[in-house]
């Protein structure tokens, strides 16, 4: 069964260091890989997906993951982070061989940047 | 402007009751979701719709309706709400049918229910 695991629930980082959410995948076919984020009281936006090709991936805000097969993991990164930047960020998967059906979602990291 | 809208923002009620949420995309999307997001934050699909037809039922409860006059509105119907049933549901909508892999979602605000 596919699945995806957000091994922090939390995450604290200095305005203007670098920040790493993590992520890793499992399913059974070629993954489909996608990034959200949730300000407070909002919906879940898109930031970024992996489909195929390069392995890593530019998406909005600055923000860029990189996809590694052999450790199944797709990590979400930014060079510079600001006090803004403070949210729940999701991993989300699409499993080809399932169809597609269903975004399975990661449970979410919180990410905060202290100015 | 707003691509995905949901309303009511905010829903309490009293268990027992009945109530429904609405949700309208102008995105010219054919394919919408519900999901439900619990207290920790977990969020779970519930429904998915592509063109007034379901297309996914996650094993939720039948006091669970959505309704779908068209594609771009997706209603869900609660009856006799309970305790557990609080928690903020989401909207969504995505192109093309729900097979499509490489397609992300774009999500309504949510309506927080209390269910007291």
């Amino acid at each position: 069964a596919q699945s995806v695991a957000q091994p922090e629930d939390q995450v604290n980082v200095a305005e203007g260091n670098p920040l790493t959410v993590k992520c890793t995948y499992s399913v059974s076919g070629n993954p489909y890989l996608f990034w959200y984020v949730q300000y407070p009281n909002r919906g879940l936006q898109f930031l970024l997906k992996y489909i195929t090709g390069d392995n890593l991936v530019k998406g909005s805000y600055g923000f860029e993951a990189e996809f590694n097969k052999s450790q199944t993991s797709f990590h979400l990164k930014k060079p510079s982070a600001l006090v803004s930047d403070s949210a729940l960020y999701f991993c989300a998967v699409r499993d080809a061989r399932t169809g597609g059906f269903k975004t399975i979602f990661g449970a979410g990291t919180r990410l905060f940047v202290k100015a | 402007d707003t691509a995905v809208s949901q309303t009511p923002k905010y829903l309490v009620t009293q268990m027992g009751n009945d109530k429904s949420i609405k949700c309208e995309q102008n995105l010219g999307h054919d394919t919408m979701y519900w999901y439900k997001q619990d207290s920790k934050k977990f969020l779970k699909i519930m429904f998915s719709y592509n063109n007034k037809e379901l297309i996914i039922n996650e094993t939720v409860p039948n006091r669970f309706s959505p309704k779908s006059p068209d594609k771009a509105h997706l209603n869900l119907h609660i009856n006799s709400l309970e305790l557990g049933d609080s928690a903020v549901y989401f909207c969504a909508s995505s192109q093309g049918k729900p097979s499509a892999l490489n397609t992300e979602a774009f999500f309504g605000q949510g309506t927080r229910l209390t269910v007291v």
